[in-house]
């Protein structure tokens, strides 16, 4: 059956480091694949997409990398801030079925000062 | 511009009560899709819509939910005779146009629905 897992556990980290949070599926042949963020009592806000044939995208200090091979993608946070601290979404879509986007279960980064 | 609206923020309704929930798109979209968001879950989708068509409601339960997006008006799910297990956070999202590589979904920020 398909799969998309993201790590349950929160990742804390010290503000200036980079995060870097994990997305990996399967049984996908994801068209594309998005990264959310999620705020307590919001709703998810869209950051970065990145499609099948790109390697990686950049963001401002987001870097998303997306390795089709393993079926994984990278979600990077370069010099973290306290204002990180957030559940981070992963979403993808398969081609030539429902164009749907399906969510993982998202990551808690906790950034502190 | 303003975003997604979705109205009420909270509602409390007892087992056997109905709910409805409603969602304005953003200004130009026309499509909207509707996820139920349970605690430690990831967000579940439940039923895709155009003006006034169901595009795909693989995700909604086949009994006591409904969806509707009128010509006028915002987008509805209705939840008919509640029960415990219906508590949940429903998010609404919407599009210019089906959601694709181009055009990701744009959220509101939900409605929190609790049974007592």
């Amino acid at each position: 059956s398909q799969k998309i897992e993201q790590n349950s556990e929160a990742l804390n980290i010290q503000e200036g480091k980079t995060a870097t949070l994990t997305c990996n599926y399967t049984n996908y042949s994801p068209a594309y694949l998005q990264w959310y963020r999620q705020d307590p009592g919001r709703g998810p806000v869209f950051l970065l997409l990145i499609r099948e044939n790109e390697k990686e995208k950049r963001k401002e200090r987001l870097k998303v990398t997306f390795d089709t091979t393993l079926k994984q993608s990278l979600f990077h946070i370069t010099a973290s801030q306290p204002a990180d601290s957030a559940t981070y979404l992963c979403a993808l879509e398969g081609k030539g079925g429902s164009y749907i986007p399906t969510f993982g279960r998202g990551t808690s980064l906790i950034v502190h000062p | 511009n303003a975003g997604v609206m979705q109205n009420p923020r909270h509602l409390v309704r007892r087992r056997g009560q109905e709910a409805r929930l409603r969602c304005s798109p953003m200004k130009g979209h026309s499509h909207v899709y509707w996820y139920r968001q349970l605690p430690e879950e990831g967000l579940k989708f439940m039923v895709y819509l155009q003006k006034e068509n169901i595009i795909d409601e693989s995700g909604m339960p086949k009994e006591r939910f409904s969806a509707e997006f009128p010509k006028e008006g915002p987008s509805i799910l209705r939840i008919q005779q509640v029960v415990r297990g219906d508590s949940a956070a429903y998010f609404c999202a919407s599009s210019p146009s089906r959601v694709s590589s181009n055009q990701p979904q744009h959220f509101g920020d939900g409605t929190r629905l609790s049974i007592l």
